[in-house]
């Protein structure tokens, strides 16, 4: 399975936009890129996914870079509530993984007041 | 919807106890998953299912077993504890796994496992 590569700690201001590289250089072409993030005491969450093109939805922003060996998770203003580790995810889709996310230690998000 | 439910939420054990961990979830589907979450790192896999009456062995199997009886239950066992299970364990469950495709994994809350 690829790998991904994030910085263990991040700090951001609150109301302050925020983005969080990761780094996946050994991405094949079937990977998806994943994100997740896990508040305090609380189970993994979904963020948002995507392949080749920038994604959006209500939670966040996926900016993926042309060649894929990147991307970042955006966070468009910073609540106190999105203090939490994320973890980016490569999920392949044909074959090889039975569907499990292979977690890394993620970045944890430290949010400001 | 509840999603996805652990019972329990907390759990100390005794060194060669036993102990069953129950997973439901209520959206149909077809995969399920057990994870193990030790301090400061990342979940790792212990064992999945593909579908009702099926089990497979993930990244940290030995010491666990499973069962998937009914689709909606995944049961995760510990036959004989030991100390170096104490750990949070999340169960998780989605449509296909990434097998077909982007998917969503729903994760329940955890259950907290101390074993003396």
């Amino acid at each position: 399975d690829a790998k991904t590569t994030q910085p263990n700690s991040m700090e951001s201001n609150e109301e302050e936009p925020v983005h969080l590289p990761c780094n996946h250089s050994t991405i094949s072409g079937t990977d998806y890129i994943h994100w997740y993030r896990q508040l305090p005491s609380q189970g993994p969450e979904y963020v948002i996914h995507g392949l080749t093109s920038n994604v959006n939805n209500r939670m966040a922003s996926l900016a993926i870079a042309e060649d894929r060996k990147s991307s970042t998770l955006i966070l468009h203003r910073a609540t106190l509530r999105d203090a939490a580790v994320y973890y980016c995810i490569l999920g392949a889709i044909w074959g090889g993984s039975q569907g499990n996310l292979i977690f890394g230690k993620g970045t944890k998000l430290s949010v400001k007041p | 919807n509840a999603g996805v439910t652990q019972t329990p939420k907390f759990r100390v054990l005794k060194t060669g106890q036993s102990m069953t961990l129950l997973c439901a979830q209520d959206m149909n589907h077809e995969y399920m998953y057990w994870y193990r979450q030790d301090p400061g790192m990342g979940l790792r896999l212990i064992h999945y299912s593909v579908g009702e009456g099926t089990t497979a062995k993930g990244e940290v199997p030995d010491g666990y077993n499973v069962s998937r009886l009914k689709k909606q239950n995944f049961l995760l066992g510990l036959e004989s504890a030991a100390p170096s299970q104490t750990s949070v364990y999340f169960c998780a469950s989605s449509y296909w796994g990434l097998t077909k495709g982007a998917d969503t994994q729903y994760f329940g809350p955890g259950t907290r496992l101390t074993v003396l």
